[in-house]
């Protein structure tokens, strides 16, 4: 079974550019996740779908963050424009139920100068 | 503060040596899972508890969940090389869910 896809898999950007993170989750399952982690931390979450639905975004920061998953398949993390704090690993997740066992990407390592 | 705090933060073990790395809240945890991360790379499953008390193992690693089911531990029996990266513990706070993780224990094994 295919695991949880991500890419690009590095960018290194200049601030105030933007940039696009595409994920496409394990076969069949209807929840998607993406999180951000920092460089010694933990991955905090952005924003999760039940199927092309928000559950949960409370912790996106949606003046320069955005993301879709338009056909409650694959999905896109937008940030723009981006500042040097987001300088980040992006992971994204997917779980076969809203409860179930989250299952990661590789992530995508972002650099903004 | 962290509401999943994790000890110790960092640790070098002998290879062979045992370990065990602790993953604490303060409110009740609804699930509570066990990843490993390489530097660079995804998170990568290992075990999952739901029940105070509930033990698993896989291969040298076991973990387990108190009865309280507010803290776990996980411990590596015999460590070899192949265990070193960085062991997170992730815990739903709730029924809805959503994970919030702890910051991370980072292991090296000396050969």
């Amino acid at each position: 079974e295919a695991g949880v896809a991500q890419s690009p898999r590095y960018k290194i950007i200049e601030k105030r550019q933007s940039v696009a993170f595409w994920c496409n989750p394990i076969s069949g399952h209807a929840t998607l996740y993406w999180y951000q982690q920092i460089l010694g931390q933990g991955p905090k979450l952005l924003i999760q779908f039940q199927n092309n639905g928000v559950v949960d975004d409370s912790q996106l920061p949606k003046d320069r963050f955005s993301a879709e998953r338009l056909k409650g398949v694959d999905s896109t993390l937008k940030i723009q424009p981006a500042k040097l704090e987001d300088s980040a690993v992006y992971l994204c997740a997917s779980s076969f139920g809203g409860v179930g066992t989250q299952y990661f990407g590789p992530g995508t390592r972002l650099l903004v100068l | 503060s962290q509401e999943l705090e994790q000890s110790p933060q960092s640790l070098i073990v002998q290879e062979g040596k045992n370990l065990t790395i602790n993953c604490t809240s303060s409110k009740t945890l609804y699930g509570l899972y066990w990843y490993k991360q390489k530097y660079g790379e995804g998170l990568i499953f290992l075990m999952m508890l739901q029940k105070g008390g509930e033990e698993k193992s896989h291969e040298k690693i076991t973990a387990k969940l108190d009865e309280k089911k507010q803290q776990s531990s996980l411990h590596i029996t015999a460590s070899q090389p192949s265990h070193a990266g960085i062991y997170l513990c992730g815990a739903g706070l709730n029924q809805g869910g959503k994970l919030i993780f702890g910051q991370g224990t980072e292991l090296s094994v000396k050969p």
